[in-house]
């Protein structure tokens, strides 16, 4: 079974620019969520989605905002980059998702490297 | 939110030597999965261990979620164990997976 895959891999832009990042999650799982991590934060999580629903979000700007399609795959836009935005970006996907009381293993990508100048 | 400690934050082993890592965290939680992050940044799942003990070679990780706390032991470590080690917990109060620190892990040959 393929893993989870995220494109692209390495991204560099520049400050007022918005950027879309990629995530393809293990066949037949339906969750993919969103983490942001830097040195200074850690990792962090953004957002969950589950059957093209947006189920749970961190405390990041609404400049953050992503969306599922139907065969799960899910994308994360940010615009108006700012420097402190230069972060590894991971998604990691599950079957059973984090929420409704029963969760199961999460599973990660790769990650997106975005370095913002 | 919850709060997940994980220690020592740094870790300097001899290859062969064995370890024990930490994890405490703050609330009740659903699920506690413990990830080794590689040089190039990939998380790679090591235990999904809400409860309990699980061994999988020469790693082994308990739970005792009654108590808030996580442990993982390394034994007969390897240079290839190098890395970073981090805790995620999701409570049973919200959905959001919480990670800790993370301990960084140096084996020297």
């Amino acid at each position: 079974k393929a893993g989870v895959t995220q494109t692209p891999r390495y991204l560099i832009k520049t400050r007022g620019q918005q950027v879309t990042l990629s995530c393809s999650p293990i066949s037949g799982h339906r969750s993919v969520s969103w983490y942001q991590q830097t040195p200074g934060q850690g990792l962090q999580f953004l957002f969950e989605y589950f059957s093209e629903t947006q189920r749970n979000k961190g405390n990041f700007p609404g400049r953050f905002s992503g969306r599922q399609f139907s065969n799960s795959r899910s994308e994360m836009n940010v615009s108006t980059l700012e420097l402190g935005d230069s972060a590894l970006y991971l998604c990691a996907s599950s079957f059973l998702g984090l929420a409704g009381g029963l969760t199961d293993t999460q599973y990660f990508g790769p990650g997106t490297r975005l370095t913002v100048l | 939110g919850i709060q997940v400690e994980q220690s020592p934050p740094d870790l300097i082993l001899q290859e062969g030597a064995n370890s024990t890592l930490r994890c405490n965290f703050s609330d009740s939680v659903n699920n506690l999965q413990w990830f080794h992050q590689n040089p190039w940044g990939q998380l790679i799942n090591l235990f999904y261990i809400p409860s309990g003990t699980k061994q999988n070679g020469r790693l082994s990780a308990t739970t005792v979620a009654t108590e808030r706390y996580s442990l993982l032991y390394i034994s007969s470590s390897q240079t290839t164990d190098s890395g970073v080690y981090f805790c995620a917990v999701l409570p049973s109060n919200d959905y959001k997976l919480s990670f800790g620190a993370g301990t960084t892990v140096t084996v020297r040959a």
